[in-house]
């Protein structure tokens, strides 16, 4: 069955620094792939997509990568803040309407 | 504001009860969904309707029925309500060839 994994244990990090979150999947052949932000107590926020035919995508201080041999995303953070601590979510769609979500890493960055 | 919104917030009801959530949506979007988030944080789909017309019916007990009486507004009624149905329900919208889905803030549920 479809899998994405996502690093369950927290990522703490130093304000500054870049944080690297990454997405794994298996038995998926995704058309694109997503990264969300997920505030305690509220939704999820869309960040970026990246399509399949896709190695980098960038906005900001982020950038994801897709590598669809490994099957595999990298989300990067540079230069972090605290403000940038919150639950990452990665989503991957085919080509139907369906987009199905990991478990999501929560990233914290120390002042 | 544009925004996806759904209602109650919070719903705190007794097994065997019978609770609808509510959902707009004024982006005007084509396509609306509802999500489950359980305790583990796994979001997972339930549903979607597309122009008010459903293309995506998850594994989802048939307890639940979602009804969309316009491309703004998506519904979902729960009949029965099971302990284990308590989570977080959100819904979401998207529209064709513009990226990513708009979420509400979400509906936490509590079965007791």
């Amino acid at each position: 069955s479809q899998k994405i994994e996502q690093n369950s244990e927290a990522l703490n990090i130093q304000e500054g620094k870049t944080a690297t979150l990454t997405c794994n999947y298996t038995n998926y052949s995704p058309a694109y792939l997503q990264w969300y932000r997920q505030d305690p107590g509220r939704g999820p926020v869309f960040l970026l997509l990246i399509r399949e035919n896709e190695k980098e995508k960038r906005k900001e201080r982020l950038k994801v990568t897709f590598d669809t041999t490994l099957k595999q995303s990298l989300f990067h953070i540079t230069a972090s803040q605290p403000a940038d601590s919150a639950t990452y979510l990665c989503a991957l769609q085919d080509s139907s309407y369906k987009l199905i979500f990991g478990s999501g890493t929560r990233l914290l960055v120390r002042p | 504001d544009t925004a996806v919104s759904q209602t109650p917030k919070y719903l705190v009801t007794q097994m065997g009860n019978d609770k609808s959530i509510k959902c707009e949506q004024n982006l005007g979007h084509d396509t609306m969904y509802w999500y489950k988030q359980d305790s583990k944080k796994f979001l997972k789909i339930m549903f979607s309707y597309n122009n008010k017309e459903l293309i995506i019916n998850e594994t989802v007990p048939n307890r639940f029925s979602p009804k969309s009486p316009d491309k703004a507004h998506l519904n979902l009624h729960i009949n029965s309500l099971e302990l284990g149905d308590s989570a977080v329900y959100f819904c979401a919208s998207s529209q064709a060839g513009v990226p990513g889905y708009t979420f509400g803030s979400g509906t936490r549920l509590t079965v007791v």
